[in-house]
């Protein structure tokens, strides 16, 4: 089992170029969510999906989109990328009703330039 | 709006000794408290997590204190070692369907030899 894998590793944008970030996971979970990792700030929410079919925004939506693709795929999307949004980026999921355990990918580090 | 303080930003111990790494948050609601370690280049995995209806968990050499009252809890690593360094990030979560996670700063440890 690959749990949760993240593509790419490495990416770097050009300001107003735009990308998706792929997330995909294999243990049946139901709820997944995208973060974003700066120094000194912790992990900050971007969006998450409860549940497969629905989407909702976190703490610091703007900017970005996500599409939760299927039960196993959720990407986040950067239409117009900006310097502010260089960032390493990590998807998460949870298995309702088991614990609330998040278990992380391996993340992806974005340089805006 | 950071509801959860964490401090200090890094910490250096010498190998044998306790790190003590605090938190602090501002919701009420909040029911469910975790730690994440996060070496290098991965993402964060769950460490250790308390509800707040007791007010100390133990495992192995990480425990956790809670003090409901003064909504503040610690982690402390016993017998600190080498491999235990590590970035460490408290985080809160409220109860509903996603469960997400608002996350500290985090703490760097550095565990001298």
């Amino acid at each position: 089992n690959a749990g949760v894998t993240q593509t790419p590793k490495f990416q770097v944008l050009k300001t107003g170029q735009s990308m998706t970030l792929q997330c995909a996971q294999d243990m049946n979970h139901n709820s997944m969510y995208w973060y974003r990792q700066d120094p000194g700030m912790g992990l900050r929410l971007i969006y998450y999906s409860a549940s497969e079919g629905t989407t909702d925004k976190g703490e610091v939506p703007n900017g970005y989109n996500v599409s939760r693709l299927n039960k196993r795929e959720f990407s986040l999307r950067l239409e117009s990328a900006a310097p502010s949004q260089t960032s390493v980026y990590f998807c998460a999921t949870r298995l309702v009703g088991a614990s609330y355990e998040q278990y992380f990918g391996p993340g992806t580090r974005l340089t805006v330039t | 709006q950071q509801q959860v303080k964490q401090s200090p930003q890094s910490l250096i111990v010498q190998k044998g000794g306790i790190s003590i790494i605090n938190c602090a948050y501002e919701n009420t609601a909040f029911d469910y408290f975790p730690w994440y370690q996060q070496f290098p280049g991965k993402g964060p995995a769950l460490l250790i997590a308390i509800r707040p209806d007791v007010s100390e968990k133990k495992e192995g050499r990480f425990t956790i204190s809670f003090n409901k009252s003064a909504k503040q809890f610690s982690l402390h690593i016993m017998d600190s070692q080498p491999g235990d360094s590590a970035t460490y990030f408290c985080a809160a979560s409220l109860s509903g369907s996603a469960r997400q996670l608002t996350f500290g700063s985090g703490t760097q440890l550095t565990v001298l030899p």
